[in-house]
């Protein structure tokens, strides 16, 4: 039962367009909505996230908007650069024993090209 | 140190042995998270150690992985009679207990070869 997916496992942008990343999830319990970058031989660098109760947040090129009638968020980036290129892992995030409890999406790699 | 810090980063073992992965939080990080990504795969959860509680241990795929957190601090993920399909790469992150807005933070994994 995967509660958090992104459907598209690669997408190529020209270097200065936007890139649009796109997650979709099914419990409508999760309160915090993250997005993690990673590059090959690394662990997930945490990037942006947002809460349940906001619709867009915004942190210099990064911008995550939620639609949560539609249970789906996106990732923007603008303008994309040739070290955007990585895997970004859209993840959610509920609370559980104190602590919260993050579940992943299976990444969608993004090539920016120069 | 600064980080979350691995060990080994790499590990090739013979299918039946078995294999212990260390994860080293961030001091003062009370939460503690096991996850493996296996190839072409994303993150899947294995466990989740928070203070004193219980840990979850809701995504452990047999009764051959085991973990441990000694002293609230340093954790110990332990795979028995190892097989093929354990081969991963194996991430811990810490976070503070109020994280759910701010993420954690990964260390950079342990890749298992089992053959």
């Amino acid at each position: 039962d995967q509660q958090v997916k992104q459907n598209s496992p690669s997408l190529s942008v020209q270097e200065g367009r936007i890139s649009i990343l796109n997650c979709d999830y099914t419990n409508s319990m999760f309160d915090y909505f993250l997005w993690y970058k990673k590059y090959p031989a690394e662990g997930p660098t945490f990037l942006i996230s947002i809460s349940s109760i906001k619709d867009k947040n915004e942190d210099g090129r990064f911008t995550v908007f939620l639609n949560k009638s539609a249970k789906h968020l996106s990732l923007h980036i603008v303008p994309s650069q040739p070290g955007d290129s990585a895997v970004y892992f859209c993840a959610a995030s509920a609370p559980r024993s104190g602590g919260f409890k993050t579940i992943f999406g299976a990444g969608t790699r993004l090539f920016v090209k120069a | 140190g600064a980080g979350v810090s691995q060990s080994p980063s790499n590990k090739v073992t013979e299918k039946g042995k078995d294999v212990e992965l260390r994860c080293d939080p961030i001091s003062g990080h009370t939460a503690l998270y096991w996850y493996r990504q296996s190839l072409g795969q994303g993150l899947e959860f294995l466990i989740y150690f928070q203070g004193n509680s219980a840990p979850d241990k809701s995504g452990l795929p047999s009764d051959r992985f085991s973990a441990e957190r000694t002293g609230g601090s340093v954790s110990t993920l332990t795979i028995q009679r190892t097989q093929q399909e354990d081969s991963a790469v194996y991430l811990c992150a810490s976070s503070f207990s109020s994280a759910g807005g701010y993420g954690y933070t990964f260390g950079s994994g342990t890749r298992l070869t089992v053959v």
